[in-house]
């Protein structure tokens, strides 16, 4: 089985600051790694994910994220953010294999203040 | 390429009273997935369905919950007898049969209200 801990709840920025979400994962077997985002009374948008190869992944709208498998994390991070960012993100999991569901952290609250 | 399709957006239902929640995949998906999420939680898993076939339900609810995805039409989830802690917004995803498979798209989910 495998969990996943984003360690912030809400996280508050200055627009145009750069935010860092952290996400810890584990599991006992390879893993698909996933960032996704949520606005408002909306669905799930998918930022980027990591499959194999380079670490370091390039996703939607400036963000980007670096797989570290000795410390199990796959953290998300945007060197300058907009007051449009101001959304839920939700790192989430998968076995590497066909057809298997995601598990996803609590989420992470982005808040951009002008 | 429409996107996953989920109808109704709001459904409001009284205790007691039936849910049911449609999802369209989109278009040469044939894998589904529904997720339920609570109030101030993330999504968790309920149940993924192919054509015809229940793969995984090991996240639905003993009781009351199913879910279908016939050969024609969307797939249903459907709840009977709903109850206060049934309120949710439940997200409906899809993915390919292959290339992108391990990617699921996401639908703009159905908020159920049960009062």
């Amino acid at each position: 089985a495998q969990s996943v801990t984003q360690l912030d709840s809400q996280v508050p920025v200055f627009e145009e600051a750069p935010v860092e979400l952290r996400c810890n994962y584990s599991s006992s077997v390879s893993v698909y790694l996933f960032w996704y985002v949520q606005y408002p009374n909306q669905g799930l948008q998918l930022l980027l994910k990591y499959l194999s190869g380079s670490t370091l992944v390039k996703g939607i709208n400036g963000f980007e994220a670096e797989f570290n498998k000795s410390q199990t994390s796959f953290h998300l991070r945007k060197p300058s953010v907009h007051i449009s960012d101001t959304a839920e993100y939700f790192c989430a999991v998968s076995e590497a294999a066909a057809g298997n569901k995601l598990t996803f952290g609590g989420g992470t609250r982005v808040l951009v203040k002008p | 390429n429409a996107g996953v399709m989920q109808n109704p957006r709001h459904l409001v239902r009284r205790r007691g009273q039936e849910a049911r929640l449609r999802c369209s995949p989109m278009k040469g998906h044939s894998h589904v997935y529904w997720y339920r999420q609570l109030p101030e939680e993330g999504l968790k898993f309920m149940v993924y369905l192919q054509k015809e076939n229940i793969i995984d339900e090991s996240g639905m609810p003993k009781e009351r919950f199913s879910a279908e995805f016939p050969k024609e039409g969307p797939s249903i989830l459907r709840i009977q007898q709903v109850v206060r802690g049934d309120s949710a917004a439940y997200f409906c995803a899809s993915s390919p049969p292959e290339g992108a498979w391990e990617t699921q798209y996401f639908g703009p989910g159905t908020r159920l209200l049960v009062l």
